[in-house]
């Protein structure tokens, strides 16, 4: 079945306790992208990657790294994180065309304290 | 930056209506895509958008590319609880295709 996944579903932590969210896609796709859903302001894109070893800042990148060692994975890390990172997040995929549509996983719910 | 609104922000309909919801931008968009996010789950594609004027249906949704390339429309016909959920639009910047950006959603209430 083809599917992003990502995981944890859900993570508690502490502000400064280092985190990675990872996520993993069966498709083949070579863009990859996450977002953070926040209330009333929809999907904010964070970082993005076109390919292998290739990453941008989205709209809010600010506390978060990523890496693209591999087609298939684009972790998300948090170094340090702060509670204004509580949120849902989602990693989205598509093929590498500009208007292909994402194929998006099933969230994790951070909450930092 | 470029944004994306959707009208209206929240819906309470009885089962069995008919919805109207809407997207607009700025900014010129040469893709409209339109997204269903079920509680507890990531968004899934609905309906995709590729040309001005351009209506396209998926069963009782229809959706429609406005001709000023500004703005987007979704319909559902005869609305059932399954229905419930927030409602996306997005589309990859005409400056950028690599930033695909999304509207705060449309929420979705259908009372049985």
């Amino acid at each position: 079945e083809a599917q992003v996944t990502q995981n944890p579903r859900y993570l508690i932590t502490v502000t400064g306790k280092k985190l990675t969210v990872t996520c993993s896609q069966n498709m083949n796709h070579e863009y990859m992208s996450w977002y953070r859903q926040d209330p009333g302001l929809g999907l904010r894109q964070i970082y993005y990657s076109m390919n292998v070893e290739v990453t941008d800042k989205g709209d809010v990148p600010e506390g978060y790294k990523v890496s693209r060692k591999e087609k298939r994975n684009f972790p998300l890390i948090l170094e340090s994180p702060s509670p204004n990172q509580t949120s849902l997040y989602f990693c989205a995929s598509r093929r590498g065309q500009g208007n292909s549509p994402l194929h998006f996983g099933n969230g994790t719910r951070l909450t930092v304290t | 930056g470029q944004q994306l609104n959707q009208s209206p922000q929240s819906m309470f309909i009885q089962e069995g209506e008919d919805v109207s919801m809407n997207c607009t931008s700025s900014s010129i968009f040469n893709t409209w895509l339109w997204y269903k996010q079920d509680p507890g789950e990531g968004p899934v594609l609905l309906i995709a958008l590729y040309k001005a004027g351009e209506l396209t249906s998926n069963g009782r949704l229809t959706a429609q590319f406005g001709i000023t390339r500004k703005d987007s429309f979704l319909n559902i016909s005869a609305s059932i609880p399954s229905d419930v959920g927030i409602y996306f639009c997005a589309g990859p910047l005409e400056t950028s295709y690599d930033k695909v950006i999304f509207g705060p959603g449309t929420s979705l209430s259908v009372i049985p």
